[in-house]
């Protein structure tokens, strides 16, 4: 247990759903992330928010979109996904986003478009 | 961005000593060396992060030399529940640091 909570765990949508993945996390650290995991391929990062800067990698598709609220919660909303799509979803926070805070990953939410 | 390289893959028995090695040879004043476990389907677990010398926490030590051109993870007596990915990183921001392939430990009986 990270801190860092996600969910759902799992989640299968089709390519025509609408469908949010949740992460909340617990430490009191104001930085959240998401990152994708695909097989066999490197972590990605997606998207952060902090107070100090908000990051967006232009390569993710506007099919997600990201929603910060507050500190402690970060949302994904997937829209019109694709099959490729299908990955380990991982969010994180940390106190800042220098280092040498640590980051603190959650569980992850496993995709899968059908 | 300061580049790294780690072996893809390394085997060990439990009871010893693993040192996994990362080169980053291009590493910036300002850039620290973090690693991270990773699990199967599990999220990245922070282990040790260090700028200079040698850093120790319960889990594990980091070896930095003086030029910080390479680092090493020093995992001690390993067991089977270390089988695990382990990344090293390099960087200053976290929205900067960069997951390549890591080094797949495997602790065999």
């Amino acid at each position: 247990e990270t801190g860092v909570t996600q969910t759902p765990r799992h989640l299968v949508m089709g390519m025509t759903n609408k469908k949010s993945l949740k992460c909340e996390q617990h430490l009191g650290h104001n930085a959240m992330y998401w990152y994708k995991q695909s097989a066999k391929k490197p972590l990605e990062l997606m998207f952060v928010y902090s107070l100090e800067e908000r990051v967006e990698n232009n390569s993710v598709p506007s099919r997600f979109s990201p929603e910060c609220p507050n500190s402690s919660h970060l949302f994904l909303h997937l829209h019109t996904l694709q099959p490729e799509d299908s990955a380990l979803y991982l969010c994180a926070s940390s106190q800042g986003t220098s280092v040498p805070y640590e980051q603190y990953f959650g569980p992850g939410t496993r995709l899968t478009v059908t | 961005l300061a580049k790294t390289t780690q072996p893809i893959s390394m085997d060990s028995y439990e009871g010893q000593e693993v040192n996994i090695t990362c080169s980053h040879n291009n590493i910036a004043t300002n850039d620290y060396i973090t690693w991270y476990q990773q699990f199967p389907s599990q999220g990245p677990r922070f282990i040790i992060q260090g700028y200079k010398t040698k850093v120790t926490n319960e889990v594990a030590s980091l070896f930095i030399p003086a030029d910080r051109k390479s680092s090493t993870l020093s995992l001690p007596r390993v067991s089977l529940s270390d089988t695990a990915v382990y990344y090293c990183l390099v960087g200053e921001r976290y929205s900067t640091l960069t997951f390549g392939k890591g080094t797949m430990l495997l602790v065999s009986p």
